[in-house]
């Protein structure tokens, strides 16, 4: 079967750094995707992994391990405008995008 | 980047009656267009694939003559909300890729239907 997890919820301090995991299982892969979503609004795109490693990308970066079934997305210099929900999705072998339930990041001041 | 437009942003409308939402890719041609809905603190939740001169793909659960979906080209896909429902009041948001599968999707800024 194929799911997906992420933390429900995560709590830090303005300026610090996190770390956001997401594990899957899938018997087929095309990649990952990680999306911002604030509250009310559509989920913007973040970042995509096909391939083992980190991209980087400004303050945020994203991290595959494919073997692992193992993905995070870390935020650093955190702003309070990078409160939201973080979605961690994956791509099937038929190409369909599998949802997380989403991470709600709280950024304290 | 890719740009996809969504419309209405909100929408209130009596139970029994029919919305319609259009979802148009701005600065590219989507072969493919998917509808979302999405409720308060949950995961979104594909309702359907729309695809350019042919049916759409419902998943499992959505009946389909109550979300009409029509693409009538590979700018444009509108989803119909036939007889709403109190219980179809939701979030719903479109997205289309820009380039083949592997490609990631953009999404309008969602609808946010109110049925009284």
């Amino acid at each position: 079967g194929q799911n997906i997890d992420q933390p429900t919820e995560m709590t830090a301090t303005e300026g610090a750094i996190v770390q956001i995991n997401c594990t899957y299982q899938t018997s087929g892969f095309n990649g990952l995707f990680w999306y911002q979503q604030h509250a009310g609004e559509a989920p913007t795109f973040l970042s995509y992994n096909v391939l083992d490693g980190l991209e980087e990308k400004g303050r945020f970066s994203s991290f595959l391990s494919r073997s692992k079934g193992y993905s995070y997305l870390l935020l650093k210099e955190l702003q309070m405008k990078d409160s939201a929900s973080y979605l961690c999705s994956f791509m099937d072998s038929k190409f369909q995008l599998i949802w997380g339930a989403g991470t709600k990041l709280i950024i304290k001041p | 980047g890719a740009v996809v437009s969504q419309h209405p942003s909100r929408v209130i409308c009596k139970s029994g009656t029919s919305v319609k939402i259009e979802c148009r890719s701005l600065d590219f041609q989507a072969t493919t267009m998917f509808w979302y809905r999405q409720f308060p603190k949950q995961s979104l939740m594909l309702m359907a694939t729309s695809n350019e001169g042919s049916k759409a793909t419902y998943e499992q659960g959505v009946e389909k003559d109550k979300f009409l979906i029509n693409h009538a080209s590979l700018t444009l896909s509108t989803l119909t909300v036939t007889s709403a429902h109190p219980e179809d009041s939701s979030f719903y948001i479109c997205s289309a890729r820009e380039r083949g599968d592997g490609s990631p999707l953009h999404f309008g800024n969602g609808t946010r239907l109110t049925v009284t």
